[in-house]
């Protein structure tokens, strides 16, 4: 099955600084790419997504790339703010298959 | 509003007793899904569902089990077998099972046994 690792756990940045959070997967049939970010004591949220015949998204701050190749994706966050504080989640996803990486705790220092 | 419902928010039981969540949606999708999170450990899948009536397990299904009699509705019974049940559930659920797609999740319910 589907394995997903991701790095760093936990991330320290300056506000206005960038943060960027990196994912490796292991399935090759893997084709669908989201990134979830989930406050304290809620569930995850939808942040952004990408699927596998793009190599990469932006939506406003929040931008993911895609490399199919060496199975690898990352979340880059520019201007960071306070509010973007939470833990964020990468998955890999094959046939409604999901499967979450172990999750980044970003802190954005003001 | 249309969206994912999982209560309680809080539970607690003691050790031996069978417990079950409950997670409802109203999205009209075809998959939901259970996860288990733990600190420092992500979301691990349970169980899954692509249709009502059928289900499959995922990594950590032992001491636990499911079912799926009504498309808006697939419940997770913790039973004493699980070995170390208390965590935080997550239920979820997607559109359909041909493309891949977002996953909406609930609030999730804080199991504490005692």
């Amino acid at each position: 099955g589907e394995n997903v690792e991701q790095h760093p756990s936990t991330l320290s940045v300056q506000e206005g600084d960038s943060a960027v959070i990196k994912c490796t997967y292991s399935d090759s049939a893997s084709n669908y790419f989201p990134w979830y970010k989930q406050e304290l004591g809620k569930g995850p949220q939808l942040i952004i997504d990408i699927r596998s015949n793009v190599g990469e998204k932006k939506d406003q701050r929040i931008a993911v790339t895609l490399n199919k190749t060496a199975k690898h994706f990352s979340l880059h966050i520019t201007e960071t703010q306070p509010e973007d504080s939470a833990v964020y989640f990468c998955a890999a996803s094959s046939n409604n298959d999901m499967r979450f990486g172990a999750g980044t705790r970003l802190t954005v220092k003001p | 509003d249309g969206g994912i419902t999982q209560s309680p928010k809080y539970l607690f039981r003691k050790e031996g007793q069978n417990v079950t969540l409950s997670c409802e949606q109203n999205l009209n999708h075809d998959a939901m899904y259970w996860y288990r999170q733990d600190p420092g450990q992500g979301l691990r899948l349970i169980y899954y569902s692509q249709i009502v009536n059928d289900f499959q397990k995922g990594d950590i299904a032992e001491g636990y089990s499911v079912s799926r009699e009504k498309k808006e509705s697939f419940p997770l019974t913790v039973t004493s077998a699980q070995k170390n049940p208390t965590a935080f559930y997550l239920c979820a659920s997607s559109i359909d099972t041909g493309t891949n797609t977002e996953a909406f999740f609930g609030q999730g319910t804080r199991l504490t046994v005692v």
